[in-house]
């Protein structure tokens, strides 16, 4: 059965730095991608971030280019998102989400997600 | 870049079939996948590659797609199915994921 374990939630002042861990298992780890998808309270939906199952390439929102960075420790079977330059509208419930698939697909989704960590950004 | 458009909300009376809609213009191109999420839980895939179930979820959520809009239709409704539904793309010149505004279903 495959478990995404989120931690690393909780409250930054504005301007601050959080790092968000995902451990995973039941799955062979390193085969798959994984993003961060985000929810603000009350609000939908928002992919942040993915990562390649080797690491190699990443992308990103333009919401959090240049603030965010993501990446994994395949021997450690964990995904991190570290988050800079924190702002208030970067408050929201962080979900780890792994993908169907690892390498070249003809479409691209999540088949299971964490229960997600909160971070607040607040004064 | 991807914008897909939901309808805020649907209501339909138990046992009746729901249909909650996703347009946008890139659709047609694009495979649409689709997501439950009851309150104060994370989402769950519903329907992924346009019209495929996982498993696990029941033969009366379905998916389909036609020109610029995808279609995910609930049959004989139950309480239990009030949620948020969200579809979802692939961008496949940027290797974004994109998330619709979600559509809020409520079982009268």
């Amino acid at each position: 059965e495959v478990q995404l374990l989120e931690s690393g939630g909780g409250f930054v002042q504005p301007g601050g730095s959080l790092r968000l861990s995902c451990a995973a298992s039941g799955f062979t780890f390193s085969n798959y991608a994984m993003s961060w998808v985000r929810q603000a309270p009350g609000k939908g939906l928002e992919w942040v971030s993915g990562i390649s199952g080797s690491g190699g390439s990443t992308y990103y929102a333009d919401s959090v280019k240049g603030r965010f960075t993501i990446s994994r420790d395949n021997s450690k079977h964990t995904l991190y998102l570290e988050m800079n330059s924190l702002r208030a509208e970067d408050t929201a419930i962080y979900y780890c989400a792994k993908d169907n698939c690892g390498g070249t697909c003809d479409s691209h989704w999540f088949d299971s997600w964490g229960q997600g960590t909160l971070a607040t950004v607040s004064a | 870049s991807f914008v897909l458009t939901q309808p805020p909300s649907v209501s339909v009376a138990p046992g009746k079939t729901a249909r909650i809609t996703c347009g946008g213009n890139n659709i047609g191109s694009e495979t649409v996948h689709w997501y439950q999420q009851k309150p104060g839980q994370a989402p769950v895939l519903v329907i992924y590659f346009d019209s495929d179930r996982p498993s696990g979820i029941p033969a009366r959520f379905s998916g389909s797609k036609s020109g610029t809009t995808a279609t995910l239709t609930i049959s004989r409704v139950e309480a239990g199915d009030e949620a948020d539904y969200y579809c979802q793309v692939w961008d496949s010149s940027s290797d974004h994921r994109v998330f619709g505004g979600g559509t809020k279903l409520t079982v009268l």
